[in-house]
């Protein structure tokens, strides 16, 4: 079965603390995508990354990086130095091949506030 | 290039009138998704098409919601009648069929749609 599981509901750092989110995963595919979205308060969703099942590697972009661990299911998100537009929801998502089209799932998101 | 465009932004209808919900995709993606947030239930898949036919809309609430889309340019979501428990933000997502872009979902800005 198709799962994401987000354990922390909020977070709340000050700016310039570093903060990681957590997203675990299930799924019975070998083959499958990743995703982070971010949802600031203006209400949009953004995608931030993806990745696929067979690249393992671990991805940074400027202040964010995630790290991809198939051995524990996990797909964590890490904001170096945080700043106070870095406050949303961040959602992770699963998304699986299905016939005609794939299958995404989202977690309910984690609600980051950053204070300055 | 122009993003997913939603049409209209905020919605407040009187129960039981029919509300219908606009969306136009990227150019040149071939899926579009419907997703309905709330605060319960958080981000839920109503529908998906692949080259405008609709491939899953297991995630439909019940007879009362209809999605169609005529063309790859425009779609629209329907609740007819509606009821209060209805109010939610709509998101229309639209995603490239393969390659690069495989899976990744860009959201519009959505519809808050309010039935009193």
């Amino acid at each position: 079965a198709q799962k994401v599981t987000q354990a922390q509901t909020e977070i709340s750092v000050v700016e310039k603390e570093d903060v990681t989110l957590d997203c675990v995963y299930e799924t019975r595919d070998t083959t499958y995508y990743l995703f982070w979205y971010k949802q600031p308060p203006s209400g949009e969703l953004v995608f931030l990354i993806r990745r696929n099942s067979f690249d393992e590697q671990n991805e940074i972009s400027g202040r964010y990086s995630w790290n991809f661990q198939k051995s524990t299911s996990s797909f964590n998100f890490t904001i170096t130095a945080s700043q106070v537009v870095d406050s949303a929801v961040y959602f992770c998502a699963l998304s699986e091949q299905r016939t005609g089209g794939f299958k995404t799932i989202f977690g309910a998101g984690t609600r980051l506030f950053v204070k300055a | 290039d122009a993003g997913v465009i939603q049409s209209p932004r905020h919605e407040v209808t009187e129960m039981g009138q029919e509300v219908t919900l606009r969306c136009k995709p990227i150019s040149g993606h071939d899926y579009l998704f419907w997703y309905r947030q709330t605060m319960m239930r958080g981000l839920e898949l109503l529908i998906y098409f692949n080259n405008n036919v609709p491939i899953d809309d297991s995630g439909m609430p019940e007879d009362r919601f209809s999605a169609k889309m005529p063309n790859a340019s425009f779609s629209t979501l329907k609740i007819q009648p509606s009821e209060p428990r209805d109010s939610a933000v709509y998101f229309c997502a639209s995603s490239p069929l393969k390659g690069q872009g495989s899976h990744e979902q860009y959201f519009g800005p959505g519809t808050r749609l309010t039935v009193t």
